[in-house]
């Protein structure tokens, strides 16, 4: 089955714990990336990649980092998470504009 | 200015009826154009495709006016099952090297 996955769904840390949220896709998409989901302002893209070692900003990068050293994988990297950084986290790879989605990780940092 | 304009709603609805959610868009380089549709708490999905000429599927049509620079989304016959958040996103460039911009979104609640 084509898919998106990401883990862990649900995350509770700390301020300043370092963390990182893995995403794989089964579906040989060159273009990944990584969103975050806010009420009242919606998906903004934090990093994406065009291929294996190839990634860049998206609209609110600021203290998320990213890695692309497989096709498949694009893991999100909090080094020090803060409060701010609370929201609904998605991954996603794309073919043409067409975006999948992974289920979405919950991330809550106190 | 957002760069996407949708409603926020709810829009509620009863089952049969006919909906319309608009979308306006500022970047006049958008060269695609999508709706995705979003259930409460899951990822967003694909709906359809926006073509110049307008495009059919099912109960649900999609217009897209260049010279407006609005989107729009009709619903027929609605279905309880529509019950979602609908995403309105305009993309910039083209092919793999697009970037979506996602709208808010408007909600609908389709009501028994």
């Amino acid at each position: 089955e084509a898919q998106v996955t990401q883990n862990p769904r649900y995350l509770i840390t700390v301020t300043g714990k370092k963390l990182t949220v893995t995403c794989s896709q089964n579906m040989n998409h060159e273009y990944m990336s990584w969103y975050r989901q806010d009420p009242g302002l919606g998906l903004r893209q934090i990093y994406y990649s065009m291929n294996v070692e190839v990634t860049d900003k998206g609209d609110v990068p600021e203290g998320y980092k990213v890695s692309r050293k497989e096709k498949r994988n694009f893991p999100l990297i909090l080094e020090s998470p803060s409060p701010n950084q609370t929201s609904l986290y998605f991954c996603a790879s794309s073919r043409y504009n067409e975006q999948f989605f992974g289920p979405g990780t919950r991330l809550t940092v106190l | 200015r957002k760069e996407v304009e949708q409603d926020p709603g709810p829009f509620n609805v009863p089952e049969g009826a006919t909906v319309a959610f608009n979308c306006t868009y500022s970047n006049s380089a958008s060269q695609s154009f999508f709706w995705y549709r979003q259930d409460c708490r899951k990822e967003p999905k694909l709906l359809m495709s926006v073509y110049s000429s307008g495009n059919e599927d099912g109960r649900f049509t999609a217009q897209l006016n260049r010279a407006s620079q609005y989107i729009s989304l009709l619903i027929r016959d609605s279905k309880l099952s529509d019950s979602a958040t609908y995403l309105c996103v305009p993309a910039h460039g083209s092919g793999n090297t697009g970037k979506l911009i996602f709208g808010q979104g408007t909600t609908l609640q389709v009501k028994p």
